[in-house]
This record gives structure tokens, sequence and C-alpha cells, in this order.
């Protein structure tokens, strides 16, 4: 069945450095990707999404690109800040929206 | 951050009881969603409307009855639970339900602040 497949599901980083988070997934006719950001005790909130026209798309310090050949795509956060600390998921759209594991991101001061 | 509400925030009940946990959007959307969302675990979709019609029910168990009386309540009714259905349960909307190819459909998902639910 289709599926996504998220990395790492924990990173820890320091403050100002730069995280990666990266997700493959399987349906090939996937064209909508969200990324959602969910504070513990929150709830999952949409922080930046790509569709499958564009390569990459950026919004301040997170970006997003997307290889649609290796179907794969990845979220960026550079300038890491102590507030970026929660747990990420990824997702892709085909017929339906399929959610990543999560990737549970720690930012030291 | 009321765009999506849902009520109860947390919920325990015993295996033979019947709750209902209710979600309300105000934002004019079409398409609502339930989803479970269990610790250490993706979140797993569990039912979607569209327009009030379900359009989506991912081979859950008969123990949950969603309901959607109009496009801006959705209802999961619950009876005769298990300690494993203990999970915190997600209301989502987005403007439309896609379908399979929609490429520039109005589809980002907003999510209720969830209601955590403990089966005893």
């Amino acid at each position: 069945g289709e599926n996504v497949e998220q990395h790492p599901s924990t990173l820890s980083v320091q403050e100002g450095d730069s995280a990666v988070i990266k997700c493959t997934y399987s349906d090939s006719a996937s064209n909508y990707f969200p990324w959602y950001k969910q504070e513990l005790g929150k709830r999952p909130q949409l922080i930046i999404d790509i569709r499958s026209n564009v390569g990459e798309k950026k919004d301040q310090r997170i970006a997003v690109t997307l290889n649609k050949t290796a179907k794969h795509f990845s979220l960026h956060i550079t300038e890491t800040q102590p507030e970026d600390s929660a747990v990420y998921f990824c997702a892709a759209r085909g017929g339906k929206l399929i959610f990543g594991q999560g990737t549970e991101l720690s930012v030291k001061p | 951050e009321t765009g999506v509400t849902q009520t109860p925030r947390h919920l325990v009940m015993g295996m033979t009881n019947k709750k209902s946990l209710k979600c309300e959007q105000h934002l004019g959307h079409n398409a609502m969603y339930w989803y479970k969302q269990s610790a250490k675990k993706p979140l797993e979709l569990m039912f979607v409307y569209s327009l009030e019609e379900r359009v989506e029910n991912n081979s859950v168990p008969s123990r949950f009855s969603p309901e959607c009386p109009n496009s801006s309540h959705l209802f999961l009714h619950l009876h005769t639970l298990q300690p494993e259905d203990s999970a915190l349960y997600l209301c989502a909307s987005s403007q439309d339900w896609p379908g399979r190819g929609a490429l520039f459909s109005t589809d980002t998902q907003y999510f209720g602040p969830g209601t955590r639910l403990t089966v005893l």
C-alpha cells in the first residue's frame, strides 16, 4: 500500500545549526507535500507545503525541496532556535494524505 | 486557534461506555477528517467526509461510528472500546476533498486540538 517513510525519528542540534528531515513516498501519483509541526500537547500546524509542479519552496528559515524522480522531499530549517523544538510530520497526497512517522527535533541552547 | 474546535479535550471511559467526540469548524470548509494519533506512530486517517458524504473509511472497527450532520460538524461515536483505542483523536478540515489527481485543489488541512481518550 501507499506509505511515507520519514527519517530521522529523533534529531538533536545546537542552536544556530541547520536541521534536515527527509521523507520518501511510494505513490508516484502524489502531488501535494505538506509539513506539519506539533509542539508538545498542541495540535499539528502546517508550516510549509509544496506541490509537484515546483522543486523548491522557501519561507524565511524554512525550506522544502522535492525530487519527484527519486520520490523524496526534505525539510530544511536554518539558524535553529529553541522554539523550533517539536515533532515534525511530513505527508504526501495522491488519493489521500499519508503521514510519515514524525521526527522529534530538539534544539539545545 | 479557534478555526477547528473539539470537545471534550480529555475523556476517560470504561469499555462498556458509550460516548461521543465532537468537532466543529468555523472556516467554511467542505471536508472534515478524523485521525487517530498513538504514541510513536504516524497519524492514522480514520474517516473523511466531503459535503457531508463519507468518502473514506480506512478499515476502522465498527466500534467507531462517525456522523456528519452538516459541513460544520463532525462526530465520532464510541462504544465498547478497547484499551488499545486510547490515543489522541484529532479532527481536521480542509476547503475541499480533492480526490485523486487534483493538482491545485485547496486541500490544506487544519487540525483541531484533539481529544485525549483513555479507555480503562
